[in-house]
């Protein structure tokens, strides 16, 4: 039963690394998401990938890039990490859109940049 | 704008004790999807319950309740006979039919249930 699997679960980084989250679910679920939450912001979309070999921006794509890598996987690259993406970053799937089903989401990863 | 609203950023409750979670949402479109999700403290969002916009009738689980009512765009969450284990920040979100998958969280109200 492992859902949605994210790695790793907390990072530190200096500004200007670079670093990919790795994202993985197991459910054959064809959507998959990636959000960021800040105190008192809620969860905000960065990309989502409807399908596989689809990505698109949601709210917030500055400073990410994302790939999706088959079917399963998604990950979310930051080229060079600023303070402002210190962050708890959450992927989520769904069976289709998001409109019409709940997100199933990972357990997060918390990311610091110095 | 903000497409929905928890104007409760915090609310602490004696255990036992009843307490409604309020949602204020905004949406042009007439095919639309609410959401309800729990953030315990160990972090992970646990989905609780999907209404669409043409099904208005309250639902009933357990200790929970939720009251959906168009005319005044709000979708109420209920905990009765409160417990500790209730001790979560709880998000309302919001997606449309026509953007897909978008998907709008509000800003979570952290509850607090005292022993």
């Amino acid at each position: 039963n492992a859902g949605v699997t994210q790695t790793p679960k907390f990072q530190v980084l200096k500004t200007g690394q670079s670093m990919t989250l790795q994202c993985a679910q197991d459910m054959n679920h064809n959507s998959m998401y990636w959000y960021r939450q800040d105190p008192g912001m809620g969860l905000r979309l960065i990309y989502y990938s409807a399908s596989e070999g689809t990505t698109d921006k949601g709210e917030v794509p500055n400073g990410y890039n994302v790939s999706r890598l088959n079917k399963r996987e998604f990950s979310l690259r930051l080229e060079s990490a600023a303070p402002s993406q210190t962050s708890v970053y959450f992927c989520a799937s769904t069976i289709i859109e998001a409109a019409t089903r709940p997100q199933h989401f990972g357990d997060g990863t918390r990311l610091s940049i110095l | 704008a903000q497409k929905v609203t928890q104007a409760q950023t915090e609310i602490s409750v004696v255990e036992k004790e009843d307490v409604t979670l309020d949602c204020v949402y905004e949406t042009r479109d007439t095919t639309y999807y609410l959401f309800w999700y729990k953030q315990p403290p160990s972090g992970e969002l646990v989905f609780l319950i999907r209404r669409n916009s043409f099904d208005e009738q309250n639902e009933i689980s357990g200790r929970y309740s939720w009251n959906f009512q168009k005319s005044t765009s709000s979708f109420n969450f209920t905990i009765t006979a409160s417990q500790v284990v209730d001790s979560a920040v709880y998000f309302c979100a919001l997606s449309e039919a026509s953007t897909g998958n978008q998907f709008y969280f509000g800003t979570g109200t952290s509850l607090t249930v005292i022993p």
